[in-house]
């Protein structure tokens, strides 16, 4: 079985300053792993996702995140935040070969003018 | 343009009734999903389907139903057994039987109690 922990409950930045949000997992197989942001009132929509190959991986809105096996992390970051990347943002892994996803509780992204 | 539907949007339910939620995708995707996330919480998997005529019980499948009757279909239902049903809804899909296939979401349905 997966689970996966993000750290921080609420993030608070202010505008243009860098963000990390951070997410660490747990899977005794390999897996895959995956960012989602959720605007309120709406649905949840795929950042980015790891399969393989490039640890670093980019995706919209100019987010990123890394893959850190040893650490067993997939933090997300972006250089210089805007207002309108406030959102929920959330964590997810789902193993090699199967397919259920394994989502984090989230982590609130405030942008403070 | 491909994607999920969900309707309503917004549902209000008296104590009693059954309701259904109708989730509709066409992006050929094998595998359907129902979500609960309570405000300010996480998501809780209800039930899920990987092929037509299938379906399996998640995380907190007491109180709800489903049907996959057609491959683009996956219709919730909230029984009356489900003692606190306001929460926000969420239908999903993925594909099944490639690496690492992401999980994509619908716009959610509200369903308030009153």
């Amino acid at each position: 079985a997966q689970s996966v922990t993000q750290l921080d409950s609420q993030v608070p930045v202010f505008e243009e300053a860098p963000v990390e949000l951070r997410c660490n997992y747990s899977s005794s197989v390999s897996v895959y792993l995956f960012w989602y942001v959720q605007y309120p009132n709406q649905g949840l929509q795929l950042l980015l996702k790891y399969l393989s190959g490039s640890t670093l991986v980019k995706g919209i809105n100019g987010f990123e995140a890394e893959f850190n096996k040893s650490q067993t992390s997939f933090h997300l970051r972006k250089p210089s935040v805007h207002i309108s990347d406030t959102a929920e943002y959330f964590c997810a892994v789902s193993a090699t070969g199967g397919q259920n996803f394994v989502f984090g509780p989230g982590t609130r992204l405030s942008v403070l003018p | 343009d491909g994607g999920i539907t969900q309707s309503p949007k917004y549902l209000f339910r008296k104590e009693g009734q059954n309701v259904t939620l109708s989730c509709e995708q066409n992006l050929n995707h094998d595998a359907m999903y129902w979500y609960r996330q309570d405000p300010g919480q996480g998501l809780r998997l209800i039930y899920y389907s990987q092929i037509v005529n299938d379906f399996q019980k998640g995380d907190i499948a007491e109180g709800y139903s489903v049907s996959r009757e057609k491959k683009e279909s996956f219709p919730l239902t909230v029984t009356s057994a489900q003692k606190n049903p306001t929460a926000f809804y969420l239908c999903a899909s993925s594909l099944l039987g490639t690496g690492g296939s992401a999980i994509y979401f619908g716009e959610g349905s509200w369903l308030t109690v009153v």
